[in-house]
């Protein structure tokens, strides 16, 4: 099986500006994390869809935001772009209802300017 | 709420030396704990679960409930031990990722 695929792998944005980030899940698995991961902080979850819904939320502003389609695809979005959200953004599926070994996808790299 | 502790930021040590990577945990609930590891420029990845009790590579890793600790232990390093550790106890939905282990193996 293909694993987790995002895309795009780089991005340069502005301040003020908004960003969509896409996450292709590996066939089958209906759940899809998001995090973030910086060097201060470290790994932080952002939230997860399961069969098109938002199950789970981390502590984010409602600046982020994200959605999953029928064909398990999400994407997650940021508006209003600030310097602190240059990050790495990792995308996970997972393939059962409830909790199991997350699969990542290599990221994508968003830089603020 | 779920916590996880990494102490350490950068562990070093020479090759064939023993590695300890430390993780405490605070859980509410029967834990079930994983080590994921990142190689430089490769995704992050699952290196082992305590339910399955199995050796990855060398590591293993032992869940003590009195100590609220998952430490992660390997009996001789190897430099392509280098790489970034994070402990990861389930939260909802979700992995809860520790600050993460910079593990440096020097020749």
């Amino acid at each position: 099986k293909a694993g987790v695929t995002q895309t795009p792998r780089y991005l340069i944005k502005t301040r003020g500006q908004q960003v969509t980030l896409s996450c292709s899940p590996i066939s089958g698995h209906r759940s899809v994390s998001w995090y973030q991961q910086t060097p201060g902080q470290g790994l932080q979850f952002l939230f997860e869809y399961f069969s098109e819904t938002q199950r789970n939320k981390g502590n984010f502003p409602g600046r982020f935001s994200g959605r999953q389609f029928s064909n398990s695809r999400s994407e997650m979005n940021v508006s209003t772009l600030e310097l602190g959200d240059s990050a790495l953004y990792l995308c996970a599926s997972n393939p059962q209802e409830s909790y199991n070994e997350q699969f990542f996808g290599p990221g994508t790299r968003l830089t603020v300017l | 709420a779920q916590r996880v502790t990494q102490p350490e930021k950068l562990l070093s040590v020479f090759k064939g030396a023993p590695v300890e990577l430390k993780c405490n945990y605070s859980y509410s609930g029967s834990p079930e704990l994983f080590w994921y590891v990142q190689y430089s420029r490769q995704r992050l990845q699952l290196l082992l679960r305590h339910i399955s009790r199995e050796s990855i590579k060398g590591f293993t890793a032992d869940l003590n409930k009195g100590e609220t600790s998952f430490h992660l232990k390997k009996p001789f390093a190897q430099e392509e031990d280098s790489a970034m550790y994070y402990c990861a106890p389930p939260g909802q939905g979700n992995l809860i990722f520790g600050k993460g282990t910079k593990l440096s193996v020097k020749p």
